[in-house]
């Protein structure tokens, strides 16, 4: 199976410092990337697609200037969650379309909490 | 994405099969219907996918109704890493590839 690798795998920063999330497909090429978030106990929310080259599309009722997302290549996207807030903790979890292909791997997620 | 519905969660023996239902009614023709599990601080794992035949692989089977409403997840021989949340998810294949998560069924598996 196709191999996507998130970093750090947990992050404590304080608030109102920028973090960046990397998500990297290991050994395939992907075109698009998904970014979820999901608060304890809740299901896995969408906050944005991103396409390789291209600004992100983001949800309804996602910041895209506070949650930047960049898709410079096709093996790695980054999500910076700028001026971070306590709220803002929570498990980050990006998936990854393997070019040519409709079906999307996930990482392993990343746990930030914002003190 | 039509919506799906999954019982919050349930509970299953250890060696024995665990049937996972999920309500689907308003699916349409060209959704299909997929299933992935996320354990415990982890990301979710892919776990099987269909769109009207029967499906089976190392993981687990699945058994959509012929009206197409309605699909089970099997999973044989329940072991305690299958303790997880298991999503049941329709989607389009040709739609923008995201995956919309439900609430989903927390199964525990028992020793």
């Amino acid at each position: 199976g196709a191999v996507v690798s998130q970093h750090p795998s947990w992050v404590i920063c304080k608030s109102g410092t920028s973090v960046k999330i990397e998500c990297r497909s290991l050994d395939f090429q992907a075109t698009t990337m998904f970014w979820y978030r999901q608060f304890p106990k809740q299901s896995l929310m969408l906050m944005a697609t991103s396409n390789e080259g291209s600004k992100a599309t983001y949800e309804q009722g996602v910041e895209k200037d506070k949650f930047l997302i960049n898709h410079a290549s096709l093996t790695l996207s980054t999500l910076t969650v700028t001026s971070a807030h306590p709220e803002d903790s929570s498990f980050y979890i990006c998936s990854a379309r393997r070019e040519g292909t409709t079906e999307a791997f996930f990482g392993q997620g990343t746990r930030l909490t914002v003190v | 994405d039509a919506k799906t519905t999954q019982p919050p969660s349930m509970d299953c023996a250890e060696g024995r099969a665990a049937n996972l239902p999920c309500n689907h009614s308003t699916i349409s023709g060209n959704e299909y219907v997929y299933w992935y599990r996320q354990i415990h601080s982890q990301g979710p794992q892919y776990i099987i996918h269909g769109l009207k035949n029967n499906e089976t692989n190392e993981m687990a089977s699945l058994i959509i109704t012929e009206d197409r409403k309605s699909s089970t997840l099997i999973l044989p021989h329940a072991t305690l890493r299958d303790t997880a949340v298991y999503y049941c998810i329709v989607r389009n294949k040709a739609a923008g590839n995201k995956l919309t998560f439900g609430g989903g069924t927390r199964v525990l598996v028992k020793p």
